[in-house]
């Protein structure tokens, strides 16, 4: 069970745009459309921002947007906010013999 | 509203036993599936383990297969991990989430503060 591969950190000033990229395989990102996006602080629980590749739900800001090409999913956050700093991590379900769920290694988002 | 609270982290020694519950409240427990995620000091967060509504499917990650047990008991909307012959490595804060909607598949949408599980002689 191989994790996601994703950027150790990632920046930008406020108001900008960044993207954080998730990278898998064709049996998972690239096999299924249940890739979902987590938003953890220092000391909270992550909170689910992006489900089934673009869908946000209810409270999420929709600064907050999703997209998959192949086997990398992405993650992008439009006019950057201090608030938005916080590790971001992606995952995805792999179907085979053994139903599992494999995370990214996380990303660090650090708004200058 | 909506909430869930684990309990019962602590500090083990290597190859001792351990059981963590995780109280829900605020959603109708027994038509929704559960699991449990953990993450470890300085690293990512990694998904432990899946329990089905009534219990009918249970999926483990390979690295606790044959080390720990997923349970529940709807009628005390109380999800556990029994874990057994725990390794340093084990050491992590657990979270019990909820999926989205019924199935493995599906996102977590609701999560506990997480208990600190300490491995350690």
């Amino acid at each position: 069970q191989s994790a996601l591969t994703q950027p150790a950190s990632v920046s930008g000033s406020p108001g900008q745009s960044i993207t954080i990229s998730c990278t898998g395989t064709s049996s998972d990102i690239g096999g299924n459309n249940y890739v979902s996006w987590y938003q953890q602080n220092p000391g909270k629980a992550p909170r689910l921002m992006i489900y089934e590749v673009s869908n946000r739900p209810s409270g999420v800001s929709d600064r907050f947007s999703g997209s998959k090409s192949g086997s990398t999913a992405s993650l992008t956050i439009s006019g950057l906010q201090a608030e938005d700093e916080a590790d971001y991590y992606c995952t995805s379900y792999i179907s085979s013999s053994s139903h599992y769920v494999v995370f990214g290694g996380g990303t660090k988002l650090t708004v200058l | 509203e909506v909430q869930l609270v684990e309990s019962g982290g602590g500090l083990v020694e290597p190859g001792g036993s351990l059981r963590l519950s995780c109280a829900a409240s605020g959603f109708i427990f027994d038509t929704q599936s559960m699991n449990w995620v953990r993450r470890a000091p300085g690293k990512g967060l990694e998904w432990v383990s899946y329990i089905s509504s009534g219990s009918s499917y249970i999926f483990y990650a390979d690295s606790v297969k044959g080390r720990f047990t997923i349970s529940r008991d709807n009628a005390k909307t109380s999800l556990y991990l029994q874990m057994n012959s725990l390794r340093p490595e084990d050491t992590a804060m657990y979270y019990c989430a909820k999926n989205r909607l019924p199935g493995v598949h599906e996102a977590f949408d609701i999560w506990g503060q997480g208990t600190m599980v300490t491995v350690s002689s």
